[in-house]
């Protein structure tokens, strides 16, 4: 693998049912960012890690929360699912975290579905 | 937090060019970046910009003005395939990276 990989591609979940989004990069990126992105809306930052052990909040983080025990893994979790909450899910990592600023590398998406 | 507008839609014809305008108001700033982004499928990077001036890779090209909190990606020499959605995002002082809605290009024959 080269790069960042997401799993699962696309999912239809019942609401109320708990849920983790997979995230894994090999390119020992130090920054990781979870985005939604729904039509008319664009990019919207729902948690991120500066650096292995550290999270923060984005603009939309109810709902949702991270996790960061080392450099490549950066799960999402959805506590218990609403269908608000069906969208394009993004991850995305960076070499960031005041050493020099790279653009942000993509993961393919996860479509999730929630009814 | 970060505002940052960019205009919804734009067309242009083939061969043409277009200006995509940007402007941000953010708590600090660590740079900004043009993504493109085709239907159903992730962002992909253009271009960086973190001091003035403006930057030059091939057919696109990106200026910033931080004191006035604005930038724009101009697109050359127009092809069919430059039909997709052109995001800026901007790295503020928490280093969070927050994006724009996106501006939808339509390339006309």
């Amino acid at each position: 693998i080269a790069g960042i990989t997401q799993a699962p591609t696309s999912q239809i979940l019942a609401a109320g049912r708990r849920m983790t989004l997979r995230c894994t990069q090999d390119m020992r990126h130090n920054a990781m960012y979870w985005y939604r992105q729904d039509l008319g809306l664009g990019l919207r930052l729902i948690h991120y890690s500066n650096t292995a052990g550290t999270t923060g909040k984005g603009e939309v983080p109810d709902g949702y929360s991270v996790s960061r025990a080392n450099t490549d893994d950066f799960p999402l979790t959805l506590a218990s699912a609403v269908p608000s909450q069906t969208s394009v899910y993004f991850c995305a990592s960076s070499e960031d975290g005041g050493r020099g600023w790279t653009e942000a590398f993509f993961g393919q998406g996860t479509r999730l579905t929630v009814v | 937090g970060q505002n940052i507008d960019q205009p919804t839609e734009m067309t242009a014809t083939e061969g043409a060019i277009v200006q995509i305008n940007c402007t941000y108001q953010t708590s600090g700033f660590n740079g900004l970046f043009w993504y493109q982004q085709h239907a159903g499928e992730a962002p992909t990077f253009l271009s960086y910009n973190v001091l003035d001036g403006l930057e030059e890779k091939g057919r696109f090209s990106s200026f910033l003005s931080r004191s006035k909190g604005y930038s724009y990606l101009l697109l050359k020499e127009l092809q069919m395939k430059d039909s997709a959605s052109y995001l800026c995002a901007v790295r503020g002082g928490d280093y969070k990276l927050s994006f724009g809605a996106g501006t939808t290009v339509t390339v006309r024959a």
